[in-house]
């Protein structure tokens, strides 16, 4: 139980060019969605926090308008990297806290497989 | 301000050893500690520790929280080459925010 997915795995893409990235609870409700980036050898760095039905909350330094996040449903919250530039290449990975129940607390997170994305 | 300090930053073991991951932390408003396991993907959860003195374990993982100490420690007995990863500890507050260790990297060799 607890698995959350995330699509795609990797993508390459072109300078200028949008990219978006899906990430699922599979098996739970997720009220909230974390997005976070991870450059190589360094720790988890969150990026925002996103609230079903409602806008995101964005942490110091990351522009709301180039990495868009919608939470559409309990189940699904997409980050689309806008006008991506090679210094956007990273590691993103989603994780979703859910409804407190019989598989999940509400103060665990629970991490998509990550999705690596490299802009040429 | 708020930080979450992990110990040793690294740390290369024989199959077989035990080892214990140290994480301190200072944070307002503390809520509950998680341990997670990164190998080349995103991370797995372990545990997470909300009460001090009650050891959480799992085969050959264990871990514990000392809330006047402000620290967790996670044990791994009889190590294998398997349990070569990141070792990352987290912080939740009430805030619902996450702060997270900068991780112990461990390497079992065979």
């Amino acid at each position: 139980g607890a698995v959350v997915s995330q699509h795609p795995s990797w993508v390459i893409c072109k300078s200028g060019t949008s990219v978006k990235i899906e990430c699922r609870s599979l098996d739970f409700q997720a009220t909230t969605m974390f997005w976070y980036r991870q450059f190589p050898k360094q720790s988890l760095m969150l990026m925002a926090t996103s609230n079903e039905g409602s806008k995101a909350t964005y942490e110091q330094g990351v522009e709301k308008d180039k990495f868009l996040i919608n939470h559409a449903s309990l189940t699904l919250s997409t980050l689309t990297v806008t006008s991506a530039h090679p210094e956007d290449s990273s590691f993103y990975i989603c994780s979703a806290g859910g409804l407190a129940g019989e598989l999940t607390s509400t103060d665990t997170q629970y991490f998509g497989p990550g999705t690596r994305l490299t802009v040429l | 301000e708020d930080k979450v300090v992990q110990s040793p930053l690294s740390l290369v073991v024989h199959e077989g050893d035990t080892v214990t991951l140290n994480c301190s932390y200072e944070v307002t408003n503390f809520r509950s500690l998680l341990w997670y396991k990164q190998e080349k993907k995103a991370p797995t959860f372990l545990f997470m520790l909300t009460s001090s003195g009650i050891e959480k374990k799992s085969g050959r993982l264990s871990s514990i929280l000392d809330k006047k100490e402000l620290f967790s420690i996670l044990n791994i007995t009889a190590t294998q080459t398997g349990d070569s990863a990141v070792y990352l500890c987290a912080v939740k507050a009430n805030n619902r925010k996450l702060i997270w260790g900068l991780g112990t990297s461990l390497a079992v060799n065979p």
